[in-house]
C-alpha cells in the first residue's frame, strides 16, 4: 500500500518569512495530493491540492509543487502570518482509493 | 462548498456504554464515507471505509465488532463504539467524498471527542 512520509515534524518561522513542508510517497500510481490544515481540536481543512498531470499549483500565498519522478511534493507558504500556525498534513491517493496521510507538521509562526 | 456534519461533537460516558456518532453530507451525496481516529499530536488513522448499501471495509487491526459502521443512505453514515472502554477515548473524525466528483477531495466533519471514564 501507499506510504507517505512528511518532514519536518515541527517548524518555526518568523512572521513574514516562508515555510516549506515536504512529503514523499511510495506508490508511483498515486495521482492526487491534497494538503490539509488542522487547528487544535478542529477538522482538517483542505487548503490546496494537486493532481499528477501538473507540476505546480498556486493559490495566493500557498503553493504546492510535485515531482513525479522523485515521488515528492511540497507545500510552500509565503509571507507567513500568525493565523498560519496549525498542523499541516499532506496526503496521497490513486483514483478512488483511500487517502494516506503524512504524519503532520506543527507550524508555528513567531510574531 | 461541500459540508459534512458530525454529531455529537463531545461525548463523556461511563465504561461499558455504547456510543453512536453520526456523519451527514448536507449538500451532496456521499457514496463513500471514511472514519478516522486521531490521538493527540498524531496523524489521522483510517479505521474503515463505508460504502452506501454495502458492508464497510475495515483497516487491519480495527475490530469490526467493536466499531460498527452503517451507511444506510447516500447522506448518512454512523459509527457505533460498542462497550466503550477508556482506551477507546480519542478524537473520531468522518469524511465524505462527493459521489458526483469521482476521485474528488474529501470533506471532513468537525469530529467527535470521545472520553470514556
Amino acid at each position: 500500500g501507499e506510504n507517505v512520509e512528511q518532514h519536518p515534524s515541527t517548524l518555526s518561522v518568523q512572521e513574514g518569512d516562508s515555510a516549506v513542508i515536504k512529503c514523499t510517497y511510495s506508490d508511483s500510481a498515486s495521482n492526487y495530493f491534497p494538503w490539509y490544515k488542522q487547528e487544535l481540536g478542529k477538522r482538517p481543512q483542505l487548503i490546496i491540492d494537486i493532481r499528477s498531470n501538473v507540476g505546480e499549483k498556486k493559490d495566493q500565498r500557498i503553493a504546492v509543487t510535485l515531482n513525479k519522478t522523485a515521488k515528492h511534493f511540497s507545500l510552500h507558504i509565503t509571507e507567513t502570518q500568525p493565523e498560519d500556525s496549525a498542523v499541516y498534513f499532506c496526503a496521497a491517493k490513486f483514483g478512488n482509493e483511500k487517502l494516506t496521510f503524512g504524519t503532520g507538521t506543527r507550524l508555528t509562526i513567531i510574531p | 462548498g461541500a459540508v459534512v456534519s458530525q454529531h455529537p461533537s463531545w461525548v463523556i460516558c461511563k465504561s461499558g456504554t455504547s456510543v453512536k456518532i453520526e456523519c451527514r453530507s448536507l449538500d451532496f451525496q456521499a457514496t463513500t464515507m471514511f472514519w478516522y481516529r486521531q490521538f493527540p499530536k498524531q496523524s489521522l488513522m483510517l479505521m474503515a471505509t463505508s460504502n452506501e448499501g454495502s458492508k464497510a471495509t475495515y483497516e487491519q487491526g480495527v475490530e469490526k465488532d467493536k466499531f460498527l459502521i452503517n451507511h444506510a443512505s447516500l447522506t448518512l453514515s454512523t459509527l457505533t463504539v460498542t462497550s466503550a472502554h477508556p482506551e477507546d477515548s480519542s478524537f473520531y473524525i468522518c469524511s465524505a467524498r462527493d459521489g458526483g466528483q469521482g476521485s474528488g477531495p474529501q470533506h471532513f466533519g468537525d469530529g467527535t471527542r470521545l472520553s470514556i471514564l
